[in-house]
């Protein structure tokens, strides 16, 4: 089945650096790719996603960038603020028949961004 | 982004007891809804995916006798916790898809914290 990798478990930035967020999948069918924003103690939001048939995709200061050939797509944060502090999740997923199967995580990256 | 509640957003109870715990997609129906588990620093574990109007489809090594799903109507799933032991804590989050024809968009709820005593 699916399998999905991500790196960093952590990762440490300073207000206004860039960060970025790696995921690599397994299985080369899967086709949807969802990143999640977890605060403590919060249920995760979905913050971008990104399908199959489009290389990147942005949303103001969040883009997620996906490499089908390589099985790997990222999240990235420019203009990092310290409200972006929070643990991050990718997820990927394929569709079975006619329907998106179940999305498949990795284990998260405490994203802190420092004042 | 689409709203999902839950309720209650945290309990705690007795060893022994049942607790229920509603799910909502307050915006869209939701043909079908997920259970996860979470432990502290982890990621999220899947236990079951219910589909209205149809029995829930449990994860290996979770137990349907001890967690009881219904998924009453497009817009409510429950999740009872039968006869709760203290192994039995934890914080569970339910996730509403939108139907194939919108999408199919994941959004998740808020989380409940239950604490068994």
């Amino acid at each position: 089945g699916e399998n999905v990798e991500q790196h960093p478990s952590t990762l440490s930035v300073q207000e206004g650096d860039s960060a970025v967020i790696k995921c690599t999948y397994s299985d080369s069918a899967s086709n949807y790719f969802p990143w999640y924003k977890q605060e403590l103690g919060k249920g995760p939001q979905l913050i971008i996603d990104i399908r199959s048939n489009v290389g990147e995709k942005k949303d103001q200061r969040i883009a997620v960038t996906l490499n089908k050939t390589a099985k790997h797509f990222s999240l990235h944060i420019t203009e990092t603020q310290p409200e972006d502090s929070a643990v991050y999740f990718c997820a990927a997923s394929l569709k079975y028949g006619g329907s998106q199967g179940n999305l498949i995580f990795g284990k998260g990256t405490k994203l802190s961004v420092k004042p | 982004g689409a709203v999902v509640s839950q309720h209650p957003s945290w309990v705690i109870c007795k060893s022994g007891t049942s607790v229920k715990i509603e799910c909502r997609s307050l915006d869209f129906q939701a043909t079908t809804m997920f259970w996860y588990r979470q432990f502290p620093k982890q990621s999220l574990m899947l236990m079951a995916t219910s589909n209205e109007g149809s029995k829930a489809t449990y994860e290996q090594g979770v137990e349907k006798d001890k967690f009881l799903i219904n998924h009453a109507s497009l817009t409510l799933s429950t999740l009872t916790v039968t006869s709760a032991h203290p192994e039995d804590s934890s914080f569970y989050i339910c996730s509403a898809r939108r139907p194939p024809l919108v999408g199919e968009t994941q959004y998740f709820g808020p989380g409940t914290r239950l604490l068994v005593l």
